[in-house]
């Protein structure tokens, strides 16, 4: 298993302005994945971010608007830019662990635009 | 890509009744189902997962079938208790996915009684 945690767990922002969200994990993997989570909604993956690597991205999600970081095997960002209403979500951290490759989620990041 | 569909999107039962959750998935070439639980206010938790090189797995008061000819996956809860309240997600991923993408189903709302 993995034990992730995420900063900030909680913030109200202002419309316009840009939130960066932290991840990290207890050990060392290969991927990690952002998801968004709006209101009583699934899971929607945002990007795949793979440590020495460009993140790759989902239909509908640019990385104008949510840059990703990922500097080692144990950390990584998710900026939030120039954020609306629209961006009020709770955006989950996620990790794969190899051997047996499960997949861990961070207790998320709960956003609100006003 | 592959697609996966839940029900039911709510589940009340009586404390000590079982629970089963129903999802299906498009891709024949998926090859491991997990199964989390999100608690209110929490990142989604990891509870039972299966390959598709096995039909059923258990783990407790907790149980997994999977139907690979029917592309069909459930989850059995057996004599709930009131803590297993939660959101319930299902996910398939599928060997066509270079980056080991989770798609994950609509959510059940399990509700149990005291």
């Amino acid at each position: 298993s993995a034990v992730i945690s995420q900063k900030p767990s909680r913030d109200i922002c202002q419309r316009g302005t840009s939130l960066t969200i932290q991840c990290q994990v207890d050990s060392q993997v290969t991927m990690m994945f952002w998801y968004r989570q709006q209101p009583g909604q699934s899971l929607t993956l945002i990007a795949t971010a793979n440590q020495g690597s460009e993140a790759t991205y989902e239909s509908g999600f640019v990385i104008d608007k949510f840059p990703i970081s990922r500097p080692n095997l144990t950390f990584s960002t998710l900026t939030v830019s120039n954020m609306s209403p629209e961006d009020s979500s709770i955006y989950l951290c996620s990790v794969l662990v190899p051997n047996p490759d499960e997949q861990y989620f961070g207790p998320g990041t709960r956003l609100t635009v006003t | 890509g592959e697609n996966v569909e839940q029900h039911p999107s709510t589940l009340s039962v009586q404390e000590g009744d079982s629970a089963v959750i129903k999802c299906t998935y498009s891709d024949s070439a998926s090859n491991y189902f997990p199964w989390y639980k999100q608690e209110l206010g929490k990142g989604p938790q990891l509870i039972i997962d299966i390959r598709s090189n096995v039909g059923e797995k258990k783990d407790q008061r907790i149980a997994v079938t999977l139907n690979k000819t029917a592309k069909h996956f459930s989850l059995h809860i057996t004599e709930t208790q009131p803590e297993d309240s939660a959101v319930y997600f299902c996910a398939a991923r599928s060997m066509n996915t270079g980056f080991q993408k989770l798609v994950f189903g609509t959510g059940t709302r399990l509700l149990v009684s005291p």
